[in-house]
């Protein structure tokens, strides 16, 4: 089946602790995103990438850190200056870069909780 | 700055009933608009989208949009509404260009009486 896995489903973080959430896409698209999903917010971007090798900053980038060593992963990061960091990330990829036309694909998510 | 504003959190309807969910965007050029449906626990999947080409938008599961620029609307409907309907809803908003990002509303979750 061709998609996007996220993995692990949950996951817990204790206090001062870093975790990474994984991301793999075997779809062959360009462009790879995380968002974060707040209840009753809606989704926000934390990061996105375009290209492999390069990713840039979305609008709530802090405390959180990214790499796109290779086209299919892109892994995130919760750093322990993520002071608020249970939600729902939602992974998702574009067949191109970041454009106005392009259709996401998601993930089915990885809920965080802290201890 | 684009943005989206879905003035209901919560809309219930009963099986074989109408379904309307609202959206207002606010948009400094042409924009794309989307509409994505979350089910519990879910990612979230592509419904219908609007690209400047027919005003009228029809999805999958028999939804359909209609893109209203005078009023900066897009609301989202269908004829019939059946329990496996039941879920989030979300409308988002790009603005043309390279880089545009999306812009997500606060979702609408819609309940479905039996």
């Amino acid at each position: 089946d061709g998609g996007i896995t996220q993995s692990p489903k949950y996951l817990f973080r204790k206090e001062g602790q870093n975790v990474t959430l994984s991301c793999e896409q075997n779809l062959n698209h360009d462009a790879m995103y995380w968002y974060r999903q707040d209840p009753g917010q809606g989704l926000r971007l934390i990061y996105y990438s375009q290209i492999v090798n390069d990713f840039q900053k979305g609008d709530i980038a802090e405390g959180y850190s990214v790499s796109r060593e290779k086209k299919e992963s892109f892994p995130l990061t919760v750093t322990s200056a993520q002071k608020n960091p249970t939600a729902f990330y939602l992974c998702a990829s574009s067949p191109r870069r970041v454009g106005a036309n392009e259709k996401l694909f998601f993930g089915s998510g990885t809920q965080l909780s802290v201890l | 700055a684009q943005s989206v504003t879905q003035l209901d959190s919560h809309v219930s309807v009963s099986e074989g009933t109408p379904v309307l969910l609202r959206c207002n965007y606010s948009s400094s050029y042409s924009p794309s608009l989307f509409w994505y449906v979350q089910h519990p626990n879910k990612g979230l999947q592509l419904l219908l989208k609007y690209t400047s080409a027919a005003t009228l938008v029809k999805g999958i599961n028999g939804f359909e949009a209609e893109f209203k620029k005078s009023e900066t609307s897009f609301h989202l409907t269908k004829p019939s509404a059946h329990m496996s309907d039941a879920a989030e809803y979300f409308c988002v908003v790009s603005e043309k260009g390279a880089n545009s990002k999306l812009t997500f509303g606060k979702g609408i979750t819609l309940s479905v009486r039996p």
